[in-house]
């Protein structure tokens, strides 16, 4: 199994601040990366595919960017509504999720 | 735009089976998409469980495989998960889930909103 490491599990952010978290695969996974946002109550949400792909609707101040084992997802102006966690998935081998970075406010 | 909504009971006994339902709303079942099931117990990260095309072909995390059942019913436009021989370890958020593929490209959107299954005696 590819296992999928986030970093840091949690973070405490100001509005207005960039945020960065990092996923780690076990191995090399291509660009086969995703990233999803979840708020509590409510199931995830898909924000970035390949990597990069910023999904339609989805605010410019989400970035992605990254291959073979190390990713990032950039918040680069941080926003009341972006406090939620954040998860990274990937899809080169079955399909596995990373432990979730919560972002907190400062 | 499609919707998820899962169903089932919230309480299951250790030894027994859990069954939970996803009705899908805004689209049809038999469109070229997966239909997957995912969980997160309590405090903790996402698992995938299993998929199901409208086809009835299916694949399974093979940590689960020996006790996961996934079913479609397209007349219901709905699918079903059956976990059995469940333990204490299985209490979860359990999620469906659409997943799409573009060659070995794959996400999962949209979700369902989830439902809390515990299990206790």
């Amino acid at each position: 199994d590819i296992q999928m490491t986030q970093s840091p599990s949690s973070l405490s952010a100001s509005v207005g601040d960039r945020v960065t978290i990092t996923c780690r695969a076990s191995q090399s996974i291509s660009n086969y990366l995703n990233w999803y946002q979840q708020k509590p109550g409510k199931g995830p949400k898909l924000l970035i595919s390949a990597a990069s792909s910023l999904q339609s609707g989805v605010p410019s101040r989400f970035s992605g960017s990254g291959s073979g084992t190390d990713f990032t997802l950039t918040i680069s102006s941080l926003q009341p509504e972006d406090f939620a966690t954040y998860y990274c998935q990937q899809s080169y081998t079955s399909l596995t999720f990373g432990g979730g970075t919560k972002v907190e406010i400062k | 735009q499609v919707q998820l909504q899962e169903s089932g009971p919230g309480l299951v006994k250790p030894s027994g089976t859990l069954s939970l339902t996803c009705a899908v709303s805004g689209g049809s079942i038999s469109s070229f998409n997966w239909w997957s099931w995912v969980r997160q117990p309590p405090g903790k990260g996402l698992e995938w469980i299993g998929e199901i095309f409208y086809t009835g072909s299916t694949n399974y995390n093979p940590s689960l495989k020996s006790r996961v059942t996934i079913s479609v019913d397209k007349s219901k436009n709905q699918f079903s998960l059956k976990l059995s021989s469940v333990t204490a370890a299985d209490t979860a958020l359990y999620y469906c889930a659409s997943k799409h593929t573009s060659g070995w490209y794959s996400w999962f959107d949209p979700w369902g909103q989830g439902t809390l299954v515990t299990v206790s005696s």
